[in-house]
This record gives C-alpha cells, structure tokens and sequence, in this order.
C-alpha cells in the first residue's frame, strides 16, 4: 500500500482481556518496528523485525507482550491478560534498508497508531 | 541506557512569533538525528534527518541544526502559524547494524491565533 497501515486506530478493552493489534508495512520493506508512547512519556521502542526474525525484543515490557511477523509483511503485538498501565498509542513503523554496517540508510514510515484503553 | 532530552516539554506561542526547541542526546557513537512533526491520530511526518557535525537544514519556516560534538540540535519555527500546532520529537541513532530510533519525551508546540 501507499503507507503504513495500522488496525483498529482505536481499542477499548477490559483489564485481563487479549487484544491484537495489526500493522501493515509497506510492501517492499524489510524492517518493521512496533513503538509506544504512554500517557506522558516519549516514544518508546518494543520489538525490531527484520524479514520474519526479531532480533531485537529489548523493548517489549514483559511477557504478557509478544509479535510476530509472517511472510515478510504483516506484523501483530499481541497483549494478553491486559492491564490498565498498558494503555497508551502503539505505533508501527517499517523502513526500506539501503547498504551494511555504519553505511546502512534507513527510510522510515510510520502509520499512524493504535490507541489502546484499557479500563 | 541512552537519554534523548527535549525541552521545553511545551510551549504556547503567538501566531507569528518565531520559536525554537532543543535536542539533547549523547555525543559519543552518533549515526543520525531525526526530527519529526506528530499531530494527534496522525502518523508522524519525517521533518529532517541530520548525520553530518555542522548540519543545517531547512524545510519551509522550520530549520533545524546539528552539534555532534556536543550532543545538541535546534529546530526553529519562523513565523508560527496555528497548523504548525503539533508535537515535535526528535530520534537518536546510534552507529549499531540496524535502524533503530531512541526518541525524547517531545515538545508540544500551540500556536494561538
């Protein structure tokens, strides 16, 4: 597609339930990043796909989160047995990687969020 | 852990005023700083990406400087208007094998008519 596409832009939910959210990339690019910002905080990183491998889950704030990535495209963080600290907007982005190593360019693209409530 | 300071966290300014944030973040193993404009239930817009000491770059009213060195860069706004009204943020990359971006708390910037 045209941009990164994020779904549902907006989530509801109930403490203890299990909610996935989805990212669509653009197609073509290899690298897909999930980010979150909480209710007074910056950005902050979750989890690093490159293809259908994360080598990089440094982020993700405990094991009730986990994602995964098929086929090179699609991308779901799933939270499960949610909780009401777990609320805020949950940003993809996916970037096209041009070169190695310290000569490695980026371009990113970020869709435009997820906003989880947990109540 | 790497820190990313953005300040002032926000800021109210008047239609036409002219205005400017700063950037911190470390100095040592520095790839690329991005600079990026949020709006609410928008995605964040790429403004510039800055790699060289000594940058400056321009879009328009806004422009942004890079000090490598000392671990800072400046976005200023000339002549706000009220749809420059947003959050900007700013991204350290560091010189690792992959892209990823370490941001500040960012500064909400109101532009009153």
């Amino acid at each position: 597609g045209a941009g990164v596409s994020q779904s549902p832009s907006n989530k509801v939910t109930e403490k203890g339930k299990d909610v996935e959210l989805r990212c669509d990339p653009i197609s073509g690019h290899t690298a897909l990043y999930w980010y979150r910002q909480s209710l007074g905080q910056g950005l902050e990183f979750l989890i690093y796909f490159q293809g259908n491998s994360a080598p990089d889950k440094s982020g993700l704030p405990s094991d009730r989160f986990s994602a995964e990535r098929t086929g090179g495209s699609v991308s779901t963080l799933t939270i499960q047995r949610t909780q009401q600290e777990d609320s805020a907007v949950y940003l993809c982005a996916s970037s096209w990687i041009v070169g190695t190593g310290k000569n490695t360019n980026y371009g990113y693209t970020f869709g435009s969020g997820t906003r989880l409530t947990v109540v | 852990i790497l820190n990313v300071e953005q300040s002032p966290q926000s800021l109210h300014v008047q239609e036409g005023d002219s205005t400017n944030f700063t950037c911190s973040f470390p100095s040592s193993n520095f790839y690329a700083l991005h600079w990026y404009r949020w709006e609410t239930a928008k995605s964040p817009e790429a403004l510039f990406v800055m790699t060289l000491n000594g940058d400056e770059k321009k879009k328009g009213r806004i422009s942004a400087t890079l000090n490598t060195k000392e671990g800072y860069s400046y976005l200023y706004i000339k002549g706000s208007q009220p749809e420059d009204s947003a959050t900007y943020l700013c991204a350290f990359r560091r010189g690792t094998s992959y892209g990823k971006l370490t941001f500040g708390q960012g500064t909400i910037l109101t532009v009153h008519p």
